[in-house]
């Protein structure tokens, strides 16, 4: 069955940087994309871009744009989602999702990793 | 970057019919906006409901329904169990940018 799995919740300083990861299993990684979407607490969800593990290719969502790496290891079939330069704006939920044609694009989500910033 | 409206929240009655909207600051939604609904209950990842303005999933309970409503999409409920309160968002994609709606509280009462 279709899972991505998450890293655990972390806790970070102001200023620095994240890199939160999403294993996945059950279908084929390289035929997808992972998206990725956070969740301030009490907010909505936002979303910040997607990857294509096939081709390495990106998207980012305007707000994110120069702040926000994503990036794949096929080799053990993970995504990585990387944010510099922490504030207290940043601290969420962030989940991965898998992407793909219209019928696929969002059907399985992971559980969230919790990111707190501290100053 | 376009903004992606929704009603702040809703309540309906067990049993009852509700709509929940999912307008755009660019004008009329249509289908090429591929509008998605999510479903989140507290402490959850989001579900998908809806994709592609009215497809449904395995899972997707057949009280949902999704359309366009005039300018907007529309997720409508019919038939609201109690497990049904939960949080709602919509997504569009505008030629491949996706913006998420400011998501509507659903309280079944």
């Amino acid at each position: 069955q279709v899972q991505l799995e998450q890293s655990g919740a972390d806790v970070q300083k102001s200023g620095a940087s994240v890199k939160v990861s999403c294993r996945a299993s059950g279908y084929s990684f390289t035929g997808t994309y992972i998206h990725w979407v956070r969740q301030a607490p009490t907010k909505g969800l936002e979303y910040m871009g997607r990857i294509s593990p096939n081709t390495g290719s990106t998207e980012y969502a305007q707000k994110f744009q120069g702040r926000v790496t994503l990036s794949t290891d096929t080799s053990i079939r993970t995504a990585y989602m990387e944010l510099q330069s922490l504030t207290s704006g940043d601290t969420a939920i962030y989940y991965c999702a898998r992407g793909g044609p219209v019928a696929l694009d969002f059907d399985y989500w992971g559980l969230g990793t919790l990111i707190t910033v501290s100053s | 970057q376009a903004v992606v409206t929704q009603e702040p929240s809703l309540t309906v009655s067990p049993g009852g019919t509700v709509t929940l909207t999912c307008g755009s600051s660019t004008g009329a939604v249509t289908n090429s906006h591929y509008p998605y609904w999510f479903q989140q209950k507290p402490g959850q990842a989001p579900r998908t409901l809806i994709y592609d303005t009215t497809k449904k999933h395995s899972w997707t309970p057949a009280r949902f329904s999704g359309s366009l409503l005039g300018d907007k999409a529309a997720l409508t409920l019919s038939g609201a169990q109690p497990e049904d309160e939960a949080d709602y968002y919509c997504l569009l994609s505008y030629y491949g940018v996706r913006v998420f709606g400011g998501g509507t509280k659903v309280t079944v009462l």
